[in-house]
């Protein structure tokens, strides 16, 4: 059974400093999901990573993906106050006829002046 | 462009009571799905469809049904609503086919069950 866990769960962060988010999945998987979410609202997708080694990057935003380690990292560089929202990583899942997202619990970041 | 549009947006159930959340989108995606969020926690999978006529549980299925027939439109009911269903509900939808990754959320709609 796939299981996807992320830590920190809760992130407060000062303006202009760096950070990662780790997103580890228990089973083999070949996508791997970003998404923020603010209060309230649905989800935006930020990053699709689909192969070992696949890097993408958005803004202050990069995201990695290690298929042998089973881990995923989020990373913020210098942070914004408009970056504060809750980050999913959300892993694709075959084990049923079909696949479907497994997420992790969410990363609440804060990011402080 | 509507995307994945979910009625109503927020509900107030009595135990006991039932309701149907709606889901629909305009894309011609095959792959629809619901999810709910609790608090603190991230989206379970409680049912998804890969087309017409075609749906399948996924990890919370109890107390929940659906069905697909037709491509655009993918119902959850809940036939006697419980507080353990009070939540926030989230269709999405998907295309297949090579290249096709991404999925497309609705809006949500905020159930509380009282």
């Amino acid at each position: 059974e796939l299981k996807v866990e992320q830590n920190p769960l809760f992130l407060s962060m000062q303006e202009g400093k760096n950070y990662t988010i780790y997103c580890n999945y228990s089973t083999t998987s070949d996508r791997l999901y970003w998404y923020r979410q603010d209060p309230g609202k649905s989800l935006e997708s930020l990053f699709v990573l689909l192969s070992n080694g696949a890097v993408k990057q958005e803004g202050r935003l990069m995201a990695s993906l290690d298929t042998k380690a089973r881990l995923s990292t989020l990373h913020i560089t210098a942070a914004v106050h408009d970056l504060s929202a809750t980050y999913f990583c959300a892993a694709m899942n075959y084990g049923g006829s079909q696949g479907n997202l497994i997420f992790g619990k969410g990363t609440k970041l804060s990011v402080k002046p | 462009n509507a995307g994945v549009t979910q009625t109503p947006k927020f509900r107030i159930l009595k135990i006991g009571q039932s309701m149907t959340l709606q889901c629909t989108q305009d894309m011609n995606h095959n792959y629809m799905y619901w999810y709910r969020q609790d608090p603190g926690m991230g989206l379970k999978l409680i049912y998804y469809s890969v087309g017409a006529g075609i749906t399948d549980k996924g990890e919370v299925p109890n107390g929940y049904n659906v069905s697909r027939s037709t491509t655009e439109d993918f119902p959850l009911r809940l036939e006697l609503a419980a507080p353990s269903q009070t939540s926030v509900y989230f269709c999405a939808s998907r295309a297949t086919g090579e290249g096709n990754y991404g999925y497309t959320f609705g809006s949500g709609t905020r159930l509380t069950v009282v």
